[in-house]
């Protein structure tokens, strides 16, 4: 069974600190990872997809890692802001090319000013 | 508006009575999704649509739940006899075909069903 997890359910820091959420899964055979930003009540915004030929990928502030071997990625964010508070979805694209993505549960994350 | 769109917002149902939800896509997208996200959890798949065409749906997607893109542009998601447990954020991504793998997901705000 493919599954993904996120650690830890819930994150507070202060403003201005560096933080890494972690994303892990199971089956090393995916075919893309993507993170996800979720506001209270609302959709999903993409942040970063990394493809399962890429080792990471860049957004401005944000910087996303994929280590298959070992089944994890990471989300690596500098500089954090009271602005990024939000819940944080990683996703696993599967090993065919459908679009449809197993998710976690997320990682809620409060910055506080 | 350029966004996905999901109509309605939120919808308050009585058990055993049936809800339709609408989607617009990005126009241009010929992939539809539908996934379902209960409090805490992260959305899970239910189904998706390559133009007009159901390419797959998965277990959760029972009898009483039924998608269509008729014209391969808007979908409805209908839910039949609903019950307590149907209650969730109903969510609506689309995409471009895929190329070179580099597929990302579009999503809209959601319909948040809640039956009483």
């Amino acid at each position: 069974k493919q599954e993904v997890t996120q650690i830890p359910a819930a994150l507070s820091v202060p403003e201005g600190e560096n933080l890494v959420l972690n994303c892990s899964f199971t089956d090393s055979a995916i075919y893309n990872l993507q993170w996800f930003r979720q506001d209270p009540g609302k959709g999903l915004t993409s942040l970063l997809l990394i493809q399962s030929s890429q080792r990471e990928q860049t957004s401005g502030r944000l910087n996303a890692s994929l280590d298959k071997s070992s089944g994890r990625s990471t989300l690596y964010i500098a500089a954090s802001q009271p602005g990024d508070s939000a819940t944080y979805l990683c996703a696993r694209g599967g090993s065919s090319n459908t679009g449809k993505l197993i998710f976690g549960q997320g990682t809620t994350l409060q910055v506080k000013p | 508006d350029t966004g996905v769109s999901q109509d309605p917002r939120h919808k308050i149902t009585k058990r055993g009575q049936n809800v339709t939800f609408r989607c617009d896509p990005i126009s241009e997208h010929n992939r539809l999704y539908w996934y379902r996200q209960t409090l805490g959890q992260g959305p899970e798949f239910l189904t998706y649509f390559q133009n007009e065409a159901q390419l797959e749906k998965s277990r959760l997607l029972s009898d009483r739940f039924s998608a269509e893109r008729p014209k391969g542009s808007f979908s409805t998601l209908e839910i039949q006899r609903t019950e307590q447990g149907d209650s969730a954020m109903y969510l609506c991504a689309s995409s471009p075909l895929p190329r070179r793998g580099n597929e990302k997901l579009f999503f809209g705000s959601g319909t948040q069903l809640s039956v009483l």
